[in-house]
């Protein structure tokens, strides 16, 4: 397996345009994650999908921000419209699924997102 | 929810010694601690990591020891090597028989060797 995929690995955008960060997990994982890194604020997770349903979104900042898990291949993380604050380095993780003794989460090499 | 607390947040060592870097959790129904270790302009990897029915583990240079009652677990890295200088986040999750728990993260640990 290649891992977890996602795009753009770069994103420079515009303070409010709506910015679309794409991941595909490892295939056979029913946990998906998406994870915010800044120097500020650290490793912060943003919401979690089980089965391709949304667990906790908690820790999604605002209503600017959505995701979704259309099928167990593709989840998708949306801004809309971008700030400048949202300038960070956007990560998915998958993990393998119920039942499994391991639960290490495998990130995605990450999408550094910056807003002009 | 949970919350980890991680120290120091920076860490240099002379090549060859040991670090130690350690956390603290605030929720005792967490059963589960990995490490990540991250190297600059890299994704987390995991790098091992305990569950609660054990005190301690080791893989090679690297070990971690858990203690419940206090509810502290630390990283321990022997005899260390420039390739060890990254950032290392400790993390705490209740996993539970019907499902993987999501991680809380520590602020990440910067460890650099010296030569």
């Amino acid at each position: 397996d290649a891992g977890v995929i996602q795009s753009p690995r770069h994103e420079v955008t515009e303070m409010g345009q709506e910015v679309t960060l794409r991941c595909k997990p490892i295939s056979g994982h029913d946990y998906l994650f998406w994870y915010r890194q800044t120097m500020m604020r650290g490793l912060e997770l943003l919401i979690y999908f089980n089965n391709n349903v949304p667990i906790d979104d908690s820790g999604m900042p605002e209503d600017r921000f959505s995701a979704k898990m259309p099928n167990a291949s593709f989840s998708t993380l949306k801004i809309q419209p971008s700030e400048p604050r949202d300038s960070a380095v956007y990560f998915c993780a998958s993990s393998l699924p119920l039942g499994s003794s391991y639960n290490e989460q495998f990130f995605g090499p990450g999408t550094r997102l910056t807003v002009l | 929810g949970e919350n980890v607390e991680q120290h120091p947040s920076t860490l240099s060592v002379q090549e060859g010694d040991s670090a130690v870097i350690k956390c603290t959790y605030s929720d005792s129904a967490s059963n589960y601690f990995p490490w990540y270790k991250q190297e600059l302009g890299k994704r987390p990897q995991l790098i091992i990591d305990i569950r609660s029915n054990v005190g301690e583990k080791k893989d090679q240079r690297i070990a971690v020891t858990l203690n419940k009652t206090a509810k502290h677990f630390s990283l321990h890295i022997t005899e260390t090597q420039p390739e060890d200088s990254a950032v290392y986040f400790c993390a705490a999750s209740m996993v539970e028989n019907f499902g993987n728990e999501k991680l809380t993260f520590g602020t990440g640990t910067r460890l650099t060797i010296i030569p």
